[in-house]
């Protein structure tokens, strides 16, 4: 089974619009930790957000939000108020605890393109 | 904040020469280093991850003969490609964390072409 599921390939966002962007785990493990990436065009990785699985509160940084639901094993991010910047491909990542190594899953990534 | 430097960024070299690639931290200890391989319009695929003083884990498919990794101090590690053909032309990225507890911090990555 997949261990981060982005299902939005690619999505299109008006500017200034907010966007949600999918990402859904699956691990045994209790402790765990999710995180968004932004690659732009570059390749390079930037780390936006962070969301530990004992967190009770969702993560926030800026314009970006976690969405998380634990329950639910989602973990979706929202950019609000979009920006031409934003246009890049992100990643959604676990990390799973000690008891289950320390694995660092990313997902296939959903390429988010802003209009003007 | 966390940096991580990896030079260099783009190199382009002719099949059968070897080519090192490096990953720094400059303002934490990278206990762990990661390396991973991006496939066009694909996810990172994790390579090896390597924690200082020991050697690397592998992941399965991946010969470590063939990408020799080294992390012999809390702030450098190194992937080598040995013996390098025109199929390991990929991006390559690094990343690096503190402790279990810290996100993992990744590098710009480098365009390998080899021709």
């Amino acid at each position: 089974a997949q261990k981060i599921t982005q299902t939005q390939p690619g999505m299109f966002v008006q500017e200034k619009e907010a966007v949600t962007l999918d990402c859904t785990y699956d691990t045994s493990d209790p402790s765990y930790g999710l995180f968004w990436y932004k690659q732009p065009s570059s390749g390079e990785m930037i780390f936006l957000i962070y969301q530990g699985s004992y967190d009770q509160q969702n993560a926030t940084e800026g314009r970006y939000s976690l969405n998380f639901q634990k329950a639910r094993k989602s973990a979706n991010l929202v950019i609000s108020a979009s920006q031409l910047g934003d246009s890049a491909m992100y990643f959604c990542a676990m990390r799973e605890g000690p008891n289950t190594g320390n694995q660092f899953y990313f997902g296939t990534g959903t390429s988010l393109t802003v209009i003007p | 904040g966390a940096v991580v430097s990896q030079h260099p960024s783009r190199v382009i070299c002719k099949s059968g020469t070897s080519v090192k690639i490096e990953c720094r931290s400059l303002d934490f200890q990278a206990t762990t280093m990661f390396w991973y391989r991006q496939f066009p319009k694909k996810s990172l695929m994790l390579m090896a991850t390597s924690n200082e003083g020991s050697k690397a884990t592998y992941e399965q498919g991946v010969e470590k003969d063939k990408f020799l990794i080294n992390h012999a101090s809390l702030t450098l590690s190194t992937l080598t490609v040995t013996s390098a053909h025109p199929e390991d032309s990929s991006f390559y990225i690094c990343s690096a964390r503190d402790n279990r507890d810290q996100p993992q911090h990744f590098g710009d990555g480098t365009r390998l072409s080899i021709l």
